[in-house]
């Protein structure tokens, strides 16, 4: 079965720090672009980080630039999200996302979420 | 950053009508467009890629269409299982953004 499953949130002090991990199974993770994308209470989905197949380019939005940092071990088949300095309007539902699939240097045109964790849960409060 | 507006913000609509929501970007991004719901507690599921491709495994009563900043989700005959939350998203350019979201709910 394709899935992903989201870890380490929880309840961080304004300031603090987390790292969250998705772990990847029943497809080859090493070919896909993957992503965060999180969701304030009662509010939308906001894209967060990109990282593509070989961790060698990352992507973040402006809000998350210079204090989160996306990563990958495609040996482990996990994505990770450092998130430092953070805030209390970082609070949120995270979700890790599949991209769009890559071969070498070829990639497919579609670049879709098509597959989501669960989602997991970091507040920021003191 | 494109902006992503849909319309409405919220639906009330009965079993086995047809639904419509229109999504509009602020600039031409092509076909570079996809749309999802997301149904309470539960994490978004792709309904439609590239506007118009309907995702494996995903009732062929969903489509889209359009092209260039003006795009439209329908459902053609409205189950109850499809109360949700409906979201468009481009991925012309960086950032990836989403509209603010589509209320469906059940007259």
């Amino acid at each position: 079965e394709v899935q992903l499953v989201e870890s380490g949130g929880g309840l961080v002090p304004p300031g603090g720090s987390l790292r969250l991990s998705c772990a990847a199974s029943g497809f080859t993770f090493s070919t896909y672009w993957m992503h965060w994308v999180r969701q304030a209470p009662g509010k939308g989905l906001v894209w967060v980080s990109r990282i593509y197949t070989d961790g060698s380019r990352t992507n973040h939005a402006d809000s998350v630039r210079g204090r989160f940092t996306i990563s990958r071990d495609n040996a482990k088949n996990t994505l990770y999200l450092q998130m430092n300095s953070l805030r209390a309007d970082d609070t949120a539902v995270y979700y890790c996302a599949r991209g769009r699939n890559c071969s070498g240097a070829s990639c497919i045109y579609r670049d879709a979420f098509d597959i989501w964790g669960q989602g997991t849960v970091v507040t920021v409060s003191s | 950053d494109i902006q992503m507006t849909q319309s409405p913000s919220s639906l009330s609509a009965s079993v086995g009508d047809r639904v419509t929501i229109t999504c509009q970007a602020s600039q031409d991004i092509i076909n570079s467009l996809n749309w999802y719901h997301q149904k309470p507690g539960k994490a978004p599921k792709l309904l439609i890629y590239d506007a118009s491709n309907l995702e494996t495994g995903v009732p062929s009563r969903f489509s889209g269409s359009g092209s260039g900043t003006d795009f439209t989700f329908t459902i053609s005959s409205l189950q109850p299982e499809d109360i949700a939350i409906y979201y468009c998203q481009q991925y012309d350019s960086l950032p990836y953004t989403f509209g603010q979201g589509t209320k469906l709910v059940i007259k």
